[in-house]
């Protein structure tokens, strides 16, 4: 069984600076169809979670461009280029539909 | 744009089925762009797949909740439903209904299992 591991768990940020989650996963998630289906999400206290980012590095609609996806295979990154007090929450990254990672829960210092 | 919003019980007792529906408006259930899936998030704790089902009825479960966990589609209604046999405890959670990937979620519902 895949299983998704996420680093740190937790983290606290200075407004305006960068802010870097980790995602590993036990197997490669690239498909057979050439694609990765590895997904962030973000869940603000108190809210549903909201999707930031599919298939690595293709940002959702809406989504603020200071959020970037990279990473290959088993390694991901999610990236915040200036963390602003509205990204605080719990990021989770998600393999494929199925499986979510522990999550890493983000708040401002 | 889609909106998605969970119906059913907030109590059930031990031993029952926990039954839920997801309600979606502004878009079809039966358009090919998505699955349909359940979540749970225990009380502060994380993320649960449950399971997903397309429109044609073909569904996808998480191997530990395989066994108790049932999701069916109701495409004239368009809306989809959980089952879940057997609850305990452990099965207190909220249960949220999304679109698979994630990018329409309900607002979620607490379902806490005691007698």
């Amino acid at each position: 069984d895949i299983v998704m591991t996420q680093t740190p768990l937790s983290l606290s940020v200075t407004p305006g600076q960068p802010a870097s989650i980790s995602c590993k996963s036990s197997q490669s998630l690239l498909h057979s169809d050439g694609k990765t289906y590895l997904y962030w999400y973000l869940q603000k206290p108190g809210q549903s979670p909201q999707l930031l980012i599919y298939e690595v590095s293709s940002r959702f609609s809406g989504v603020p461009d200071r959020f970037s996806g990279s990473g290959s295979g088993t390694d991901f990154t999610l990236k915040i280029s200036r963390v602003e007090a509205e990204d605080v929450g719990v990021y989770y990254c998600m393999q494929g539909i199925h499986l979510f990672g522990p999550g890493t829960k983000v708040d401002i210092k | 744009q889609l909106q998605l919003q969970e119906s059913g019980p907030g109590l059930v007792k031990p031993s029952e089925t926990l039954s839920l529906t997801c309600t979606v408006s502004g878009g079809s259930i039966s358009s090919s762009s998505y699955y349909w899936g359940w979540i749970r998030q225990p009380p502060g704790k994380g993320l649960e797949w449950i399971g997903s089902i397309y429109y044609s009825g073909s569904t996808y479960y998480n191997p530990s909740l395989k066994s108790r966990v049932t999701i069916s589609v109701d495409t004239s209604k368009n809306q989809f439903s959980l089952k879940l046999s057997s609850v305990t405890a452990a099965d207190t959670a909220v249960y949220y209904c999304a679109t698979n990937p994630g990018a329409y979620w309900g607002q979620g519902t607490l379902v806490t299992v005691s007698s």
